[in-house]
């Protein structure tokens, strides 16, 4: 079964420093690949998606992120974050075909001023 | 060119009561994805509709839950009998074509089983 684990449910940073989201998958077929960001009482926004071709990939709000197939990995990086980045994300997967999304459990980013 | 709508917003009841939730989706999405958030964890799956086709109902946890949805509009979530641990974020997605499209969230509806 697919399954997506976020490994640090919490991440503290200090404004303009770099941060990095971590993010790995388990699947035995392909996937597409999904960074979400929800602001405080807000819903699920779009930041990024990984669906084939160059393995570095770039959203909104200045975030990027790289598919590493050998190491099942999606991490998501910021080079220089901003007190409005203050949010949970979430890193989610979908087999190809009518499927939903598996979440991982989300990591709260907390910059620091 | 409103996006998905959620209501109601947020929903206190008692154990034991019927609840029904409702999603309006963007106009023109075939999918619509119902998915639970509940505290401290990420988003479950519920049941998914796409088109006409029967839905995947395989990720509601219990017969209590269901689901309908009329055509390509507004479907409605019930939870029959609620219990303490349906207390969670009831978040609802609309997507133009299924596999590798972006899924529009809802805000979700807060729900409260006291």
């Amino acid at each position: 079964a697919q399954s997506v684990t976020q490994l640090d449910s919490q991440v503290p940073v200090f404004e303009e420093a770099p941060v990095e989201l971590r993010c790995n998958y388990s699947s035995s077929v392909s996937v597409y690949l999904f960074w979400y960001v929800q602001y405080p009482n807000q819903g699920l926004q779009l930041l990024l998606k990984y669906l084939s071709g160059s393995t570095l990939v770039k959203g909104i709000n200045g975030f990027e992120a790289e598919f590493n197939k050998s190491q099942t990995s999606f991490h998501l990086r910021k080079p220089s974050v901003h007190i409005s980045d203050t949010a949970e994300y979430f890193c989610a997967a979908q087999p190809p075909g009518n499927t939903p999304l598996v979440f991982g459990k989300g990591t709260r980013l907390s910059v620091i001023a | 060119g409103a996006g998905v709508s959620q209501s109601p917003s947020n929903k206190v009841t008692e154990k034991g009561k019927d609840v029904e939730l409702r999603c309006d989706p963007i106009s023109g999405h075939t999918a619509l994805y119902w998915y639970r958030q509940r505290l401290g964890q990420g988003l479950e799956f519920l049941i998914y509709f796409q088109g006409n086709s029967a839905p995947d109902k395989s990720g509601l946890p219990s017969d209590r839950f269901s689901a309908e949805r009329t055509g390509e509009s507004v479907s409605t979530l019930t939870i029959q009998r609620t219990q303490q641990e349906d207390s969670a974020v009831y978040l609802c997605a609309s997507s133009l074509l299924a596999g590798g499209t972006e899924q529009f969230f809802g805000p979700g509806t807060r729900l409260t089983v006291l």
